[in-house]
């Protein structure tokens, strides 16, 4: 079954408690990235990569590092988390294919950094 | 960027109505997709559905490029159609796996 798995569901931590968020897909994909739903601000784009070693910031990448070492994993790391990165988190993938496929989403990862 | 609203903010309906929910988009788009996000959060993929119509059940989506807007159509509503619905786009020019995502309907269907 196509799938983008996130691991963990939950968590919660404390400041500054170095945290990784785990993504994988099953697909193939080229393309990944993650996005994080606070109320009130919609989802929005932290970071993406259109393949194996090749990332770039989205809109809010402040507090947050990826790595795309292999192409079905791309890792979400908050090396020192803060109170402000409360949310819910999103990894998504998507084929790179001449014509736009569409994106299959992960289950989600709610974050509380207390 | 692209940017994207739907419409109504919020709907409520009695289980067994009908509704249509509004997304109207600034650009061209390669890529328009229709979410349910359910009470525990997860991001259900109803519609790729970047033009024409395609129908699931008793959902169906409706999108017309050229106007640049898309609809989804609930029809004998459930209970457990309700939750969050989202529309989110893939602008031409930023083809790349980025969605903007619109701020969302909430539905809410009552016994």
């Amino acid at each position: 079954e196509a799938q983008v798995t996130q691991n963990p569901r939950y968590l919660i931590t404390v400041t500054g408690k170095k945290l990784t968020v785990t993504c994988s897909q099953n697909m193939n994909h080229e393309y990944m990235s993650w996005y994080r739903q606070d109320p009130g601000l919609g989802l929005r784009q932290i970071y993406y990569s259109m393949n194996v070693e090749v990332t770039d910031k989205g809109d809010v990448p402040e507090g947050y590092k990826v790595s795309r070492k292999e192409k079905r994993n791309f890792p979400l790391i908050l090396e020192s988390p803060s109170p402000n990165q409360t949310s819910l988190y999103f990894c998504a993938s998507r084929a790179k294919t001449v014509v736009n496929t569409e994106a299959f989403f992960g289950q989600g990862t709610r974050l509380t950094v207390v | 960027g692209i940017q994207v609203e739907q419409s109504p903010p919020d709907l409520i309906l009695q289980e067994g109505a009908n509704s249509t929910l509004r997304c109207n988009f600034s650009d061209s788009v390669n890529n328009l997709q229709w979410f349910h996000q359910n009470p525990w959060g997860q991001l259900i993929n109803l519609f790729y559905i970047p033009s024409g119509t395609k129908q699931n059940g008793r959902l169906s989506a409706t999108t017309v490029a050229t106007e640049r807007y898309s609809l989804l159509y609930i029809s004998s509503s459930q209970t457990t159609d309700s939750g969050v619905y989202f529309c989110a786009v893939e602008g031409e020019t930023d083809s790349w796996g980025k969605f903007q995502f619109g701020a969302g309907t909430q539905v809410v269907v009552t016994p």
